[in-house]
Order: structure tokens, then C-alpha cells, then sequence
């Protein structure tokens, strides 16, 4: 079964400065892999999404996510953070008939 | 253009009490999810409904059951509501895939927010 681990639960970055959240995953196949974000108290938004083709995948609000398959990774990454930007993302990765989520990371975003 | 809708938004049940989450969405998917999401936990899988007439159990199934009601609608029922089972419950649906693995991407509503007391 697929799996996907966020090793970061909370993560501060002063605004301006750059962002990388982490994303391992395990699967035994080519892996499609996404990332959502989470404001609070509101449901779920697709970021990005990765499938086939180029490993850069670039995404909403300015995000970028890299998939190295040598390593199992799929960091998510900004190259400025903005206030608005502090929420929680997650990291999926599909497998048979389901969508497994990585159990998250908190972005606090320091003035 | 909706999306995903859930109702309700908002739910305290007692222990022992039952009830339905409704989920209905307007984008054609043939598939349909339902997610629990606690903290530090992530998001798990309850049930899912990979196509009309068709559900199947996730990683937390017990103490839920599913109906596929039609192409639209996908409910979620708690016979028996435990404190457990106090969560935020999110509905999904994504297009149809043939067999495999899964190759779409899910779309999510905003969720509703149980407490059993």
C-alpha cells in the first residue's frame, strides 16, 4: 500500500524569506502526487499535481513542487512567503482506487 | 459552479445518536470519497464509491456505512455516534479511472464539523 510522510508538523518562516515543506512517499509504482492546502476551517485546495513529464512542476499562488524519484520526494517550495501563505499543506500520493494523505504541515508565517 | 456541497456544516450528536452527512456534487465524477480528518492524523479514508453502485471500505470504516445514492450523491451514516468519532468529515469526487491506479485528482467540500458529546 502507498504511504506518505510529512516530517515537519510545523514549520515558521519570517515573510520574504523562502519556503520548503518535505514530502516522502512510498509506492510501488510511478507515483502520481499531489499537494493541497488547508486554511482554517475551510476544506481542501489542489496546489499542484504531479503525473508524468517534467519533474518541476509548477502550481497556484507561486508554489513549485520538484519530484526526484531517486530520493521519493516531492517537496513543495516558494521562493517568498507571504503572510497569507500560513496555513496547513498536505502532501497525497494516488494508489489503487485512493488517495493517501501525508498527515500534514503547519505554515506559520512570521512578520 | 458548486463543486462538492455538504450538509451539514455544523453537528453535535449525543452518544449513541444517529445521523446522515450529505455530500452531492455537480461536476459529472463517476467517483466519491469520504474522509475523516483529525489533528496530527491527516486526512483517512472512511469509505469510497469508485462508481455508481459500487462502495467500498477505507482505512477507518467501523462505526460508518455508506450509500452511493446516485451519480450526484454519496451519504455517510453514523448508526450508533460515539466520542471517537468526533471529526471533521470531508467529502471528495474526482473523474472516473479504469482499473489501477488512480491517475485524477480530487476535489474537496469545505466539510462539516462533528462533536459527539
Amino acid at each position: 500500500a502507498q504511504s506518505v510522510t510529512q516530517p515537519d508538523i510545523h514549520i515558521t518562516v519570517s515573510e520574504g524569506a523562502s519556503l520548503e515543506l518535505r514530502c516522502n512517499y512510498s509506492y510501488g509504482a510511478t507515483p502520481y502526487l499531489f499537494w493541497y492546502v488547508q486554511s482554517p476551517g475551510q476544506g481542501l485546495q489542489l496546489l499542484l499535481k504531479y503525473f508524468s513529464g517534467d519533474t518541476l512542476v509548477q502550481g497556484i499562488k507561486g508554489f513549485e513542487a520538484e519530484f526526484k524519484r531517486s530520493q521519493s520526494s516531492f517537496n513543495l517550495r516558494k521562493p517568498s512567503v507571504h503572510w497569507s501563505d500560513a496555513a496547513e499543506y498536505f502532501c497525497a500520493v494516488t494508489g489503487y482506487s485512493t488517495l493517501t494523505f501525508g498527515k500534514g504541515t503547519m505554515l506559520l508565517v512570521s512578520p | 459552479n458548486a463543486g462538492v456541497t455538504q450538509t451539514p456544516k455544523f453537528q453535535v450528536l449525543k452518544t449513541g445518536q444517529s445521523m446522515t452527512l450529505q455530500c452531492a456534487q455537480d461536476m459529472n465524477h463517476n467517483s466519491m470519497y469520504w474522509y475523516r480528518q483529525d489533528p496530527g492524523m491527516g486526512l483517512r479514508l472512511i469509505y469510497y464509491s469508485a462508481s455508481e453502485g459500487t462502495t467500498d471500505k477505507g482505512e477507518v470504516p467501523n462505526g460508518y456505512n455508506v450509500s452511493r445514492l446516485n451519480k450526484r450523491e454519496f451519504s455517510l451514516r453514523l448508526e450508533s455516534a460515539a466520542p471517537s468519532q468526533t471529526s471533521v468529515y470531508f467529502c471528495a469526487s474526482s473523474e472516473a479511472w479504469w482499473g489501477g491506479q488512480m491517475n485524477t485528482e480530487a476535489f474537496f467540500g469545505q466539510g462539516t464539523r462533528l462533536t459527539v458529546v
